[in-house]
C-alpha cells in the first residue's frame, strides 16, 4: 500500500533562507501530491497541489517539485519568515482514492 | 462563512463513558471525513461520507461510530471511550468532483483517563 514518509526531525533555519522539505512515497507514482500547513492547536490548510505531469509548481514565495524517479517531492519557502513556522504535511491518494497523508515536518524559522 | 465548525473544542472523559463529536459544515460539499492525529503518526481517517446517508470505514474504525444526517453535518460517536482514543480529532469536507483537496475543522482534543 502506498505510505507518504516525512522527515520527523524539525527543520531549524534562519530568517531569509530558502526552507527545503521532502516527503517520500514508497509504491506507485500517484497522480498528484498535495502540501497542508498545519499551526498549532489547528486543522491543516491547503496550499498546494502538484500533478505527476507537472515537474513544478509555484505560489508566491512556495515553490513544489514532483520527482517520479527519485519518489519524491520537495516543497520550498524562499525568503523564509518566523511566520512561516509551522509543520508541514504531505499527502496524496491512496489505492481506495482515499487522502493519505505523512505525520509532517516541522519547520521553525529563526528571526 | 465559517466553513467547518466542530464541537467541543477540549473534553475529558473516563474509560467507558460515550460522547458525540459535531462536525458541521457551510460550505455544501459532499463528501464529509472524520480523521484521528497523534504524535508521529500523522492524520489517519476513522470514516468518511461521501454523500448524504452514506458512511464507510477508513482505516482506524474500531471503536468509534458516525452518522451523516444531512448534507451538513457528520457526528462521530465513541460508545465506549478508552485511553487508546486519547488523540486530537479532525473533520474535513472536499467538494465532488474536484481533486481530493480537503477543508478541515478547528479539531476537538479529546483526552480519556
Amino acid at each position: 500500500s502506498q505510505k507518504i514518509e516525512q522527515n520527523s526531525e524539525a527543520l531549524n533555519i534562519q530568517e531569509g533562507k530558502t526552507a527545503t522539505l521532502t516527503c517520500n512515497y514508497t509504491n506507485y507514482s500517484p497522480a498528484y501530491l498535495q502540501w497542508y500547513r498545519q499551526d498549532p492547536g489547528r486543522g491543516p490548510v491547503f496550499l498546494l497541489l502538484i500533478r505527476e505531469n507537472e515537474k513544478e509548481k509555484r505560489k508566491e514565495r512556495l515553490k513544489v517539485t514532483f520527482d517520479t524517479t527519485l519518489k519524491q517531492s520537495l516543497f520550498h519557502i524562499t525568503a523564509s519568515q518566523p511566520a512561516d513556522s509551522a509543520t508541514y504535511l504531505c499527502a496524496t491518494m491512496d489505492s481506495s482514492y482515499k487522502l493519505i497523508f505523512g505525520s509532517g515536518t516541522r519547520l521553525l524559522v529563526r528571526p | 462563512n465559517a466553513g467547518v465548525t466542530q464541537t467541543p473544542k477540549f473534553q475529558v472523559l473516563k474509560t467507558g463513558q460515550s460522547m458525540t463529536l459535531q462536525c458541521a459544515q457551510d460550505m455544501n460539499h459532499n463528501s464529509m471525513y472524520w480523521y484521528r492525529q497523534d504524535p508521529g503518526m500523522g492524520l489517519r481517517l476513522i470514516y468518511y461520507s461521501a454523500s448524504e446517508g452514506t458512511t464507510d470505514k477508513g482505516e482506524v474504525p474500531n471503536g468509534y461510530n458516525v452518522s451523516r444526517l444531512n448534507k451538513r453535518e457528520f457526528s462521530l460517536r465513541l460508545e465506549s471511550a478508552a485511553p487508546s482514543q486519547t488523540s486530537v480529532y479532525f473533520c474535513a469536507n472536499r467538494l465532488a468532483g474536484v481533486v481530493d483537496t480537503q477543508y478541515f475543522g478547528p479539531g476537538t482534543r479529546l483526552t480519556v483517563l
